[in-house]
């Protein structure tokens, strides 16, 4: 088993849609949680980061971290064409700035 | 200001052979750390350096070696390349000891590596 699990995709929406994307961890020793969207071709940008379990708002991305399920989900509220790329999670337990990357889901927003 | 850049942005090599990627940090950071990234997978550590020493190392052979130079640039070497090291090869870098942002990397674009 992976220590981070993040379903490939790809999730195809229609512009204006709310997107769920999630990814669940094993090490519960993880306390620093991250999303990167990642476009084709370049490299991850940081997106949301997020300590300890909670909420956090950023414009339309939402993050979400439930460590007693030990599950992250990032929402993105109207989506975008430009929304499209690959978004990756990652996570660390604090201390190393390593952190640990799941695969990515690519998303993909349809006009 | 100059975000993290890296050259060569594409090169392609035959197995056996050797290569030598190079990072230069973004502007106020001293920390470098290089991933590999296969075709539909997440970056994988490799490596990182702090104070041009080796500080931490992930899951990767001895054939996989770096430096990093006084003006906290870095270089990653392959040795004896195999086919299975085709793949994205990302700098990011960081500022040691700051605090909250644990974990906030800045990310290169990348040098893609294909090993025939």
């Amino acid at each position: 088993q992976k220590e981070v699990e993040q379903d490939p995709g790809p999730l195809s929406v229609p512009e204006g849609a709310i997107v769920s994307l999630n990814c669940t961890y094993s090490n519960s020793a993880f306390q620093y949680f991250m999303w990167y969207r990642q476009y084709s071709r370049k490299g991850p940008e940081l997106l949301m980061y997020t300590y300890s379990s909670g909420n956090k708002e950023d414009g339309r991305f939402t993050a979400q971290v439930d460590k007693s399920s030990k599950y992250i989900s990032l929402f993105i509220r109207d989506s975008q064409p430009s929304d499209s790329a690959t978004y990756l999670c990652a996570m660390e337990s604090g201390g190393s700035y390593i952190p640990t990357f799941g695969r990515g889901t690519s998303l993909i927003v349809h006009p | 200001d100059a975000g993290v850049t890296q050259s060569p942005t594409h090169l392609i090599k035959t197995r056996g052979q050797q290569v030598t990627l190079r990072c230069s940090p973004k502007s106020g950071h001293d920390t470098v750390s290089w991933y590999q990234q296969a075709l539909g997978q997440g970056p994988q550590f490799i490596f990182q350096y702090y104070e041009e020493e080796e500080r931490q190392r992930g899951n990767f052979p001895d054939r996989f070696s770096g430096h990093q130079f006084p003006n906290y640039s870095s270089e990653l070497n392959v040795n004896a390349l195999l086919l299975g090291d085709s793949a994205l090869y990302l700098c990011a870098s960081s500022l040691a000891g700051r605090g909250s942002n644990t974990g906030e990397l800045f990310f290169g674009e990348g040098s893609r590596l294909t090993v025939l």
